[in-house]
Formats: C-alpha cells, sequence, structure tokens
C-alpha cells in the first residue's frame, strides 16, 4: 500500500470555526490531491498540488485553501466551516506515470 | 473536458452470477482509464487501468474491463461474484496529453450488491 496517512481521521466542529486536515506521504509522489466524496456525487476534486508550493483549483474549491510547504505534506483548510462542508475528504498521490493515483484513508468531517 | 457516466447507481447480484458495471466516457484526447473500489468505510483502491496497448485490460480480484473507443465504454466484468465483491466502484477518466493530464474525472459510483 501507499504510504498515506490523513489525520484526523474523524472530526466533529461548530458552523464558523477553522478547520485543517492534513495529508501526509512517504512516497515522495509529486502530486497530491484532495477530494471530498458525497452519497450521489462520487469523488470531486477540490485542490490539487503539482510541486511544493504549486497548487491550483479543482472544481469545488470554494470555501478551501491549501499549502504544500514541504513534498511530504498538503495541508486543507477550512476557513470557516459550514453545514455543506460536512462530507469525507480524501487525500490522494500521484507519481509521473498514467495518472494513477493513490488514495488515503479519508477523513470523516461533520459541521453542526 | 472529460467526463464519466455511470449507468446504475446500485446493481445487485446473486453469488456466482456475473458482475457488469458499466462505465461510458467523453475525452477530447485518447483517455486513460480507471476502475477503483471502495469498501466500507475504506478509501479507494486501484483495481485496474487501461492507458496503451491492449484493450482488454485484468486486474485484481478476477475483474476485467474492456476499452472500445468506438463505443467509448470501459465496462468492468467478472465471470461469477463473491460475496467479498460488495462494495462501491468508481469508473474515472484522465487525458494522458494537455494542460490538465494530472487530474483525474470519477463517475458518480455504482454500489454493487450480491445476494447469497
Amino acid at each position: 500500500d501507499a504510504g498515506i496517512t490523513q489525520s484526523p481521521r474523524h472530526k466533529v466542529t461548530e458552523t464558523g470555526t477553522p478547520v485543517t486536515l492534513r495529508c501526509h506521504q512517504t512516497e515522495n509522489h509529486r502530486y497530491m490531491y484532495w477530494y471530498r466524496q458525497d452519497p450521489g456525487h462520487g469523488l470531486r476534486l477540490i485542490h490539487y498540488s503539482y510541486g511544493v508550493k504549486d497548487t491550483d483549483k479543482g472544481e469545488v474549491s470554494d470555501g478551501y485553501s491549501v499549502s504544500r510547504s514541504k513534498t511530504e505534506d498538503f495541508l486543507l483548510t477550512l476557513e470557516s466551516a459550514t453545514s455543506s462542508q460536512t462530507s469525507v475528504y480524501f487525500c490522494a498521490i500521484s507519481g509521473e506515470s498514467y495518472n494513477e493515483q493513490f488514495f488515503g484513508p479519508g477523513t470523516r468531517l461533520t459541521v453542526l | 473536458a472529460q467526463s464519466v457516466t455511470q449507468l446504475g447507481s446500485h446493481v445487485s447480484v446473486s453469488e456466482g452470477a456475473l458482475v457488469l458495471l458499466r462505465c461510458n466516457y467523453s475525452s477530447s484526447v485518447p483517455p486513460y482509464l480507471f476502475w477503483y473500489v471502495q469498501y466500507p468505510n475504506q478509501g479507494l483502491q486501484l483495481l485496474l487501468k487501461y492507458t496503451t496497448g491492449a484493450t482488454l485490460v485484468k486486474g485484481i480480484n478476477g475483474f476485467e474491463a474492456e476499452f472500445k473507443k468506438s463505443e467509448t465504454s470501459f465496462h468492468l466484468t467478472k465471470p461469477s461474484a463473491h460475496m467479498s465483491d460488495a462494495a462501491e466502484y468508481f469508473c474515472a477518466v484522465s487525458a494522458h496529453s494537455g494542460g490538465s493530464n494530472y487530474k483525474l474525472t470519477f463517475g458518480k459510483g455504482t454500489l454493487l450488491t450480491v445476494n447469497p
């Protein structure tokens, strides 16, 4: 299995509070991604990174920001959490080969 | 732009029966195609992939898929379902040229139920 960890694995927070989710990899892969998974929507890309300090928006980026200061870490921040951001968040990594992505175990976030 | 359509959000089969999960894609450039499986409360695991070459690709757990360019399809099959195959399956497409060749577009998923 690819060396990807996510923390925390579960979090309950209140509307309006900031939240940061962490993705850590040990594979030295260039590309990292944050997705959210919601019933009936599949996986939707929030943000991705193609190198240290190089990030870009995905299809559902509003309300989220990211940072990548080291190859191994990719942080997702909800500046002011809303109930619509209740979801399961997955981190993924990819090397150079065929865009194949490897997924972390996920973080279940509940915003009350 | 790319898109993926998975026909049937829920498929139910009997143990030992054929499994067929349908995936159609749209891509303006030659695609790379993937099937992922997700077991309850877990992340996604790569089942198989098509990149170039042979259009019939074999994956883990006895699954296979065939790339049909003329039909823009990449259906997933398994000759005989096992109870352990119960999971959600996602088809995904990625372009291997152009500015977005590092992003996958996922279908909405098909939940497979296997009945004893």
